[in-house]
């Protein structure tokens, strides 16, 4: 069984669309996260969640919106998609918000906005 | 924002020789991840150090946890086909009510030739 699985995989859309990838991890871990890798392959945080509480928000235009209906599960929501927003989208997970804790990432959603 | 100096930024080597490589921060960090990311997925945790001074093994990979707790580094030992990927360090830290989420660095782009 995967342990963090995100979806889709594959996410090609025009500008001004809204979309949404799914994530979901089964390891019963309490935080989960969002990252993008951009065209450098350079992965920053955006968002990360613990217990469906958000916790970290960088800087990341408002037209991003993280969703935790619990604490296996947070949604991507993207607004009025604009080219550069084409970029590889990975939700991470780990087990408690505590620096011993490794984060486990998932497969990446590939986001090509045209 | 933060950033950790990976270097080198690619490296171009023979199968069977060793790999070097290594992570620098201006700032101190609780742990250093090792991951690797083969091309169309995610990154997969290699090695997590925890403790400053810290030298683990798996396989043919070593790391080590800087004393300063502001490097690693990551050896790999006669380099296989299946290396070639690209290789992040991640550092994280403890501050007040959590860890951050992940700091990563640019990635080493590990090519082997047979």
């Amino acid at each position: 069984d995967t342990a963090v699985s995100q979806t889709p995989k594959y996410l090609v859309t025009q500008m001004g669309n809204d979309k949404s990838i799914k994530c979901e991890q089964n390891l019963g871990h309490d935080t989960m996260y969002w990252y993008k890798q951009d065209s450098k392959k350079f992965l920053k945080i955006m968002f990360s969640y613990n217990n469906k509480e958000l916790i970290i928000n960088e800087t990341v235009p408002n037209r991003f919106s993280p969703k935790s209906p619990d604490k296996a599960h947070l949604n991507l929501h993207i607004n009025s998609l604009e080219l550069g927003d084409s970029a590889v989208y990975f939700c991470a997970s780990s087990q408690v918000r505590g620096a011993g804790n490794t984060i486990y990432f998932g497969e990446g959603s590939w986001l090509t906005v045209v | 924002g933060q950033q950790l100096n990976q270097s080198p930024q690619s490296m171009f080597i023979q199968e069977g020789e060793d790999v070097s490589m290594n992570c620098t921060s201006s700032s101190i960090f609780n742990t250093w991840l090792w991951y690797k990311q083969d091309p169309g997925e995610g990154p997969v945790l290699l090695i997590a150090l925890y403790k400053a001074g810290e030298l683990t093994s798996n396989g043919r990979l070593t790391a080590q946890f800087g004393i300063t707790r502001k490097d690693s580094f990551l050896n790999i030992s006669a380099s296989i086909p299946s290396d070639v990927g690209i290789y992040f360090c991640a550092g994280r830290k403890y501050s007040g009510g959590g860890a951050d989420g992940l700091t990563f660095g640019k990635g080493t782009h590990l090519i082997i030739q047979p």
